[in-house]
């Protein structure tokens, strides 16, 4: 079983589209967050929810929302894509930091044309 | 989260034992010390972390200086599926608060047959 799973591995779209990316995690974690690797492979936090809310929000266009259903799922909804937007996006989990370890998903490559 | 310092790159032997050093002369007292790695088109994987003494597990050892300014993660014997880009991170603990993982540049290890 995948610990932290997301959908879709690829996505390729236009400019000024709207698209989402699911994650689910079945660690029973309480913590989830969304970081974004750029061309240059630098990998950067974007969100971090706890137990469905918000902790964490750094520095991101409020194009970018995330939504937490329940504790196990954290979704991605990206508005009005940007060719700037074209990254991977890779989902993680927590059952607490620093003493415990982030869990990460095998990422989601979204391409903007 | 105070910065860490590592080197670019590095180039190991196969079934030779490889040392990643990690600066990190700002840290403060409650810092964990903690190592991730990146391995070629997948999300990044946790190896191991520590706060004052070294640690051990079935994937690297973790050798902290006394002074905790440094630290260097030990592959006891390299693999090819070694190869990938490590990152020495700093998390604090902030009381409860969830901190997040800065990503640094890390280092490239790269393992000749």
């Amino acid at each position: 079983d995948t610990a932290v799973s997301q959908t879709p591995k690829y996505l390729v779209t236009q400019m000024g589209n709207d698209k989402s990316i699911k994650c689910e995690q079945n660690l029973g974690h309480d913590t989830m967050y969304w970081y974004k690797q750029d061309s240059k492979k630098f990998l950067k936090i974007m969100f971090s929810y706890n137990n469905k809310e918000l902790i964490i929000n750094e520095t991101v266009p409020n194009r970018f929302s995330p939504k937490s259903p329940d504790k196990a799922h954290l979704n991605l909804h990206i508005n009005s894509l940007e060719l700037g937007d074209s990254a991977v996006y890779f989902c993680a989990s927590t059952g607490g930091v620093p003493t415990g370890e982030l869990f990460f998903g095998e990422g989601s490559r979204l391409t903007v044309l | 989260d105070a910065k860490t310092t590592q080197p670019n790159s590095m180039e190991s032997n196969e079934e030779e034992p490889v040392h990643l050093p990690c600066n990190h002369s700002t840290i403060s007292g409650t810092d964990y010390i903690h190592w991730y790695r990146q391995l070629p088109s997948q999300g990044p994987e946790y190896v191991i972390h520590g706060l004052t003494s070294n640690v051990n597990n079935r994937m690297a050892s973790l050798a902290i200086a006394e002074d905790r300014k440094s630290s260097t993660l030990i592959l006891h014997r390299a693999t090819l599926r070694d190869a990938a880009v490590y990152y020495c991170i700093l998390l604090g603990n902030y009381g409860g608060s969830q901190g997040n993982l800065i990503f640094g540049k890390g280092t490239k290890l790269s393992v000749k047959p």
